[in-house]
């Protein structure tokens, strides 16, 4: 069964500064896709950023960077110029190719922004 | 844009009560999801459907719980007999399935359920 692990309950970081959230993960699959969503205080959950597994290149979305380490089974978030709207819950998402699959989440990671 | 939505925002209902919640997913996906997400943990998958039948379910997913595409819009959760820790926040999802955005699932803007 696929796990994925986010060990650091908590994060802070200073508004304009950049700060890294973790995120492993466990399974036998070769393809599948990992994703970071944003929960904020509304409990929507928002898709920040996709990675595709057969992808060596770490994927970008404005701010927002991961460090996909596929060997190492590791997929962390950088959040460049961090914002005090960017205060939310993150959680990593695992999902094997398969059409149609569940998303595996993560515990968690909930980011403060100290202005 | 196209979005999930999600009725009723927040539902207060008593232990033993049947609750239906609605998700109306968008227009051209394929595929339909259930979470939730007990308060302070992790959101959790229940069920996903494909072709008006379960494609695959969750242990959390047990007789209790039923899902139903009713018409052409509307997929619904039912729990038949709610308990106190049925208590959490119910999220509808649904993918396309055909392109690439097969692989993203959007949310809809959840349920919360209170069992009282």
């Amino acid at each position: 069964a696929q796990t994925v692990t986010q060990s650091q309950p908590e994060m802070s970081v200073q508004e304009a500064e950049t700060v890294t959230l973790s995120c492993t993960y466990d399974t036998s699959e070769s393809d599948y896709y990992l994703f970071w969503y944003k929960q904020p205080p509304s409990r929507q959950m928002i898709l920040v950023i996709r990675q595709e597994a057969y992808k060596q290149q770490n994927a970008t979305e404005n701010r927002f960077s991961v460090n996909f380490q596929k060997a190492a089974k590791s997929f962390s978030l950088k959040i460049s110029d961090s914002q005090l709207g960017d205060a939310a819950m993150y959680f990593c998402a695992y999902r094997p190719e398969t059409s149609g699959s569940r998303l595996t989440f993560g515990e968690g990671t909930q980011l403060t922004v100290n202005p | 844009e196209p979005e999930v939505t999600q009725t009723p925002s927040h539902q207060v209902t008593q232990m033993g009560q049947e609750v239906i919640l609605r998700c109306v997913p968008i227009s051209n996906h394929l595929y339909f999801y259930w979470y939730r997400q007990i308060l302070g943990q992790k959101v959790e998958f229940l069920v996903s459907f494909y072709n008006n039948e379960i494609s695959e379910k969750s242990e959390i997913f047990d007789d209790q719980f039923s899902v139903e595409r009713p018409d052409g819009s509307n997929f619904t959760l039912k729990i038949r007999s709610t308990k106190l820790e049925d208590s959490a926040m119910y999220f509808c999802a649904s993918s396309d399935g055909g392109t690439f955005s097969q692989y993203e699932q959007y949310f809809g803007p959840g349920t919360r359920l209170t069992v009282t």
